[in-house]
């Protein structure tokens, strides 16, 4: 299985920036999903990393560095409806997700 | 309208009692999955399956079976309930012929075993 961490809780300020970091330890990989869930709904997918680097999609970016097994998802001008948990998962070398417990994220006027 | 849906949305159950959770796709999908979430621990996956007629164990079997007889329907099977069962149950499914295997999720069944 698989070991992976990351921060209970967070809170922000609309407008501001939030960088969620993610740690793993592994034998096997096969990439890194980072999943949004607002309360009671379904995880919805966010991004996928499976090479070192940046990854930009509008306001929310994802960063993966193999070596160091350490991820960050960032989430910029936030916004009210940004306030959810965000869920950094480990696609395994049998191709199984392995979920952290998430993040949530709350979003302040 | 495509996607995955489950089946019901809530139950109460009595300990003891046999409960099967519903999970239909129609997106073709090859692989389809049970995960529970419980507060503090993320998402844990129960069983999954690769292909019609093929099942296997997750992280947490314990208690559940599945079967796979179709490619669109994986329902999850809880012979006799108990209370450490109440949980929120998510299935999703997947292309696990795409290069990254993006897993989609149902809405989710919220179990309670009393």
């Amino acid at each position: 299985g698989q070991n992976i961490d990351q921060p209970t809780e967070m809170t922000a300020t609309e407008g501001a920036i939030v960088q969620i970091n993610c740690t793993y330890q592994t034998s096997g990989f096969n990439g890194l999903f980072w999943y949004q869930q607002h309360a009671g709904e379904a995880p919805t997918f966010l991004s996928y990393n499976v090479l070192d680097g940046l990854e930009e999609k509008g306001r929310f970016s994802s960063f993966l560095s193999r070596s160091k097994g350490y991820s960050y998802l960032l989430l910029k001008e936030l916004q009210m409806k940004d306030s959810a948990s965000y869920l950094c998962a480990v696609l395994e070398a049998d191709y199984k997700l392995s979920f952290g417990a998430g993040t949530t994220v709350t979003v302040r006027a | 309208i495509a996607g995955i849906t489950q089946a019901p949305t809530s139950q109460i159950l009595a300990a003891g009692r046999r409960m099967t959770l519903r999970c239909t796709q129609d997106m073709r999908h090859n692989a389809m999955y049970w995960y529970r979430q419980d507060l503090g621990l993320g998402l844990r996956l129960i069983h999954y399956s690769n292909t019609a007629g093929t099942t296997g164990k997750g992280e947490v079997p314990d208690g559940y079976s599945v079967s796979r007889a179709n490619t669109d329907d994986f329902p999850l099977t809880l012979a006799s309930a108990v209370p450490s069962q109440t949980s929120v149950y998510f299935c999703a499914s997947s292309d696990s012929t795409d290069s990254y295997n993006e897993q989609f999720f149902g809405p989710g069944t919220r179990l309670t075993v009393l």
